[in-house]
C-alpha cells in the first residue's frame, strides 16, 4: 500500500496557483518525498523531490512541513497543460532497494 | 538524448497467447523498474533490476509473468498464457543511480497498452 494520502481530485483556474496537498504521516527520517505527474496516455514525469527543506525548480515548488508529515506541491501559475494526475510518493525500502510506490494520485483539472 | 523507449506501443492478444514487451532504458542507467497500471489506477510495482540482476520481483502477480535484463540494458517483460485481467498499461522506468539510494529520480517510458481479448 502507498504510504501517502492525497485528495482524489482538485480543480484550478488557469493562471492561478495550484496547491496540491499530500499526507505522509509515517515517513521515516531518510525517506524522500517525490512528486510525479501523468498526462493522459503518457508515462509519469518527474516534477520535484525533497527531504527536509523546501525546494523550487522551473516546474514547481515543494513545501515540506517541519515534522515532515505532509507536503504541498505548488504550481505557481497553472496552465491548461498542467491538467494531469499528480502523484506524491515516498521512497520505500524493500530488501535494500528503494521501490517507488504510487497511490491513485490527485487528478488536477485546470480550467479556463 | 533519447528517453526510455517501450515497444510495442499497443498490443492486442488473444487469451492464452504469450506476449513480450520491450524496454530500452536511457543509456547508462543502472536501475530499471517495471510497473503495471490498470485503468484509473496508479502504477503498481512489478519488478526491479540493478544492472542485469533482478533484485526484487515481489510485485509480479503470478508465475506467468517473467522479466529479464540479460546484459544490463534492454529489458523484456514476458507474460505467458495471457488472461483478460492482464489487460493494462505496462510502464518501464529507469534511473541513473543504484536503487539503494532514495534520492534519484525515475524516467518513464510511454508504456505498452496490452489488451487481452
Amino acid at each position: 500500500d502507498a504510504k501517502t494520502t492525497q485528495p482524489p481530485s482538485m480543480d484550478c483556474a488557469e493562471g492561478r496557483a495550484a496547491n496540491l496537498p499530500c499526507n505522509h504521516s509515517t515517513i521515516s527520517g531518510n525517506e524522500y518525498v517525490y512528486w510525479y505527474r501523468q498526462i493522459h496516455s503518457q508515462g509519469p514525469q518527474y516534477i520535484i523531490h525533497g527531504l527536509k527543506n523546501n525546494e523550487t525548480n522551473e516546474m514547481a515548488s515543494l513545501i515540506i512541513t517541519e515534522d515532515r508529515k505532509s507536503s504541498t506541491l505548488i504550481l505557481p501559475h497553472a496552465t491548461l497543460r498542467d491538467t494531469a494526475v499528480y502523484y506524491c510518493i515516498v521512497r520505500e525500502t524493500s530488501g535494500g532497494s528503494y521501490i517507488p510506490t504510487f497511490g491513485r494520485g490527485t487528478s488536477l483539472i485546470v480550467h479556463p | 538524448g533519447a528517453g526510455v523507449s517501450q515497444s510495442p506501443r499497443y498490443k492486442v492478444a488473444k487469451r492464452g497467447q504469450d506476449v513480450a514487451l520491450r524496454c530500452d532504458p536511457i543509456s547508462g542507467h543502472v536501475s530499471l523498474f517495471w510497473y503495471q497500471q490498470a485503468l484509473g489506477q496508479g502504477p503498481e510495482f512489478l519488478t526491479y533490476f540493478q544492472n542485469e540482476a533482478q533484485l526484487d520481483k515481489s510485485g509480479l502477480p503470478s508465475d506467468r509473468f517473467f522479466a529479464e535484463r540479460p546484459e544490463g540494458s534492454v529489458s523484456t517483460l514476458k507474460i505467458q498464457r495471457t488472461q483478460q485481467e492482464d489487460s493494462a498499461v505496462y510502464l518501464c522506468a529507469s534511473s541513473l543511480a543504484l536503487g539503494g539510494r532514495g534520492d534519484e529520480k525515475l524516467f518513464f517510458g510511454s508504456g505498452t497498452q496490452l489488451s487481452v481479448l
